[in-house]
């Protein structure tokens, strides 16, 4: 069946470092691939998205790279900040239904 | 331009109960859809309506149910509460079907 996961259930970087979370899906029919960022008390934030017919994207300081070949999600955050501290979700969709990775927790330390 | 709203966001149940959770869609959005979350199983599918038709349901019994009506606000509701269903209930929205989805703040469910 579909799943969605993520590599590691925590990381902790330095303040200022870049930050590389990672994430595995197994539907290769997934058409579309997003990030959500979630603080405590919060609901999910989006942050990035890409589709399957790219390799890559880039926003503000945040990068998504998608690696078709063996069902692999990454989200990259340059210079992070204690501020980017939260839980980070990645979700795949297909034909309008999306499931979710169970979560990185990123621990920014000063 | 308004985000996706929902209410309550904080409510404390008995067992056995019934609740009723509300969400406002953002404006122009007609797909909604509801997710469970609990630390233990993670953002778990309830259903995704899009123009008061419900298009997906996720693995939850029958005790969950959901409407949409046609301004896209959405309901959903639990009937006989138990102890299991306290969570963080997540409504989203996106345009249609296979676009972004973008999550209200959530309701927190107790139940004692």
């Amino acid at each position: 069946g579909e799943s969605v996961g993520l590599h590691l259930p925590t990381l902790s970087v330095q303040e200022g470092d870049n930050s590389i979370i990672n994430c595995a899906y197994s539907n290769s029919a997934s058409d579309y691939f997003i990030w959500y960022k979630q603080e405590s008390g919060k609901g999910p934030q989006f942050i990035i998205d890409i589709r399957s017919n790219m390799d890559k994207r880039q926003g503000q300081r945040v990068t998504v790279l998608l690696n078709k070949t063996v069902k692999h999600l990454s989200l990259q955050i340059a210079a992070t900040q204690p501020g980017d501290s939260a839980v980070y979700f990645c979700a795949e969709s297909n034909a309008g239904k999306s499931t979710f990775g169970d979560g990185t927790t990123l621990t920014v330390k000063p | 331009k308004a985000g996706v709203t929902q209410t309550p966001r904080y409510l404390i149940k008995t067992r056995g109960q019934q609740v009723t959770l509300s969400c406002s869609p953002i404006s122009g959005h007609r797909s909604v859809s509801w997710y469970q979350q609990t630390p233990g199983q993670g953002l778990q599918f309830l259903f995704e309506y899009f123009s008061e038709t419900q298009r997906n349901k996720g693995n939850f019994p029958g005790r969950f149910s959901g409407r949409q009506f046609s301004n896209s606000r959405s309901e959903m509701n639990v009937s006989t509460l138990e102890l299991g269903d306290s969570a963080l209930y997540l409504c989203a929205s996106s345009l249609q079907e296979g676009n972004t989805i973008y999550f209200g703040e959530g309701s927190w469910l107790t139940v004692v």
